[in-house]
This record gives C-alpha cells, sequence and structure tokens, in this order.
C-alpha cells in the first residue's frame, strides 16, 4: 500500500535562511508520481511539482529545489532564502499509476517570520 | 481556460440538514476526484469518477455520503443528516490522462469547499 510521510509537522525559521521540508514514501509499484502541494492561510491548493519515479533529476525552480532520491525513497524540497510569503502548509503526494487514487502526507506547516 | 470549480466556498449547514458540495472540473476534463481535509489534517480521498461512473468510493463513508458526476453538469458530493464531525474543507481535484506523454496524469484541485456544520 502507498504510504507518505512527511516527519515535520511544523518548521519555523526567520527570512532569508534556507529550509528543506522532507517526504519519505512507501510503494510497490515500480511506476509512481510524486508531487509537491502548496497551502497559503488562504487554504487553496497550488501545484508546485510533480515528478515520475523513472526521473531521478533533481531540479530547480527558483528559489524552489527538489531532491528526488529512490534509494532512500524521499523526494524533499527546499526553499532557499525564505520569505515570508512562503509561510504556508507544504503537502508531499504520491499517486501509483495502478492506483485511483493520490496519497497525501499530513503535511508540514512553515512560519517563516521577518 | 478555467480552472476547476467549486462552489459553494463556504456552506454552512445545521445538524440533520443536507450538504451539497458542487465541483465542475476543468474542460476536457473527464475524471474527478473528492477528497477530505479536516482541520490540522492532510487531504484524505474520497472518490474517484468518471462521467456516469463511480471508480472507486474506498475512501467514502458508508453512510450518509455519496457523489456522482453526471453527463451533463458539475460533479456533485452529497452529504445526508450532516453532523459536526463533517466539518471540514471538501476539495475536487480533475485530471486529463495523455497516453502518449510519460507522465499520463496532471491533477488540478479546486479551491475547496469549507463546511461548517452547527
Amino acid at each position: 500500500a502507498q504510504k507518505v510521510t512527511q516527519a515535520q509537522t511544523e518548521i519555523s525559521v526567520v527570512e532569508k535562511e534556507d529550509v528543506t521540508l522532507d517526504c519519505v514514501y512507501e510503494t510497490r509499484d515500480t511506476t509512481y508520481y510524486l508531487f509537491w502541494y502548496k497551502q497559503p492561510p488562504s487554504g487553496e491548493l497550488v501545484f508546485l511539482i510533480r515528478r515520475n519515479s523513472f526521473d531521478e533529476q533533481n531540479e530547480i525552480s527558483g528559489r524552489y529545489s527538489w531532491n528526488f532520491q529512490k534509494s532512500t525513497s524521499s523526494f524533499n524540497f527546499t526553499i532557499t532564502a525564505s520569505q515570508v510569503v512562503d509561510s504556508a502548509v507544504y503537502f508531499c503526494a504520491l499517486s501509483e499509476y495502478n492506483n485511483n487514487d493520490m496519497r497525501f502526507g499530513a503535511g508540514t506547516r512553515l512560519t517563516v517570520k521577518p | 481556460n478555467a480552472g476547476v470549480m467549486q462552489n459553494p466556498r463556504h456552506l454552512v449547514r445545521r445538524r440533520g440538514q443536507e450538504a451539497r458540495l458542487r465541483c465542475s472540473p476543468m474542460k476536457g476534463h473527464s475524471h474527478v476526484y473528492w477528497y477530505r481535509q479536516l482541520p490540522e489534517e492532510g487531504l484524505k480521498f474520497m472518490v474517484y469518477l468518471q462521467k456516469e461512473n463511480i471508480i472507486d468510493e474506498s475512501g467514502m463513508p458508508k453512510e450518509r455520503f455519496s457523489a456522482e458526476f453526471p453527463k451533463e453538469g458539475p460533479s456533485i458530493l452529497r452529504i445526508q443528516q450532516v453532523v459536526r464531525g463533517d466539518s471540514a474543507a471538501y476539495f475536487c481535484a480533475s485530471f486529463l490522462t495523455l497516453p502518449e506523454l510519460d507522465e499520463t496524469m496532471f491533477y488540478t484541485f479546486g479551491s475547496g469547499t469549507r463546511l461548517t456544520v452547527v
């Protein structure tokens, strides 16, 4: 069965610090997709990234970067030079190719203080 | 090209009333998922629908909850005889399968409906 663990419930940093949000997953499938979503205080879900299991290349998008390591079943998310607007709950999610549901982690609440 | 539209954004119901939540998927998307987010928790899968078909309802509570996605119109999540424990944010996601691409699924979420049962 698929499972996503975000061990960090809450993280608090000061603006301009770098911060890494951890995500560990479990799956028996060889084909699957990993996602990160941001949920700001307004409540909507903002798509950040999707990764398929065959692509272990790390990705950078502005201040955001993702480190996908199949050997450790992890898909960690780093925000460089954090800003107050980054304050949100961040969810990691897994979708198996032959399964119908996207399984979410419990989320990490990030607070960036000025 | 409008995104996934959910309405209402906020819904208040008294215990015992019915709640109807609507979701219009993105244009061209024929697959819809419903998720529930209890306060301070992650999202939990409820049901997966295609047009006129329930594909997987393994996450739906056995009683009082039902979902449909008719040929015409939005998908509806219906909660009968609501109780306080139903208070949550309900999100709908639609996706498009593109078998010719490497990545075959792209999920788009609506803004959610926040149900409060008083």
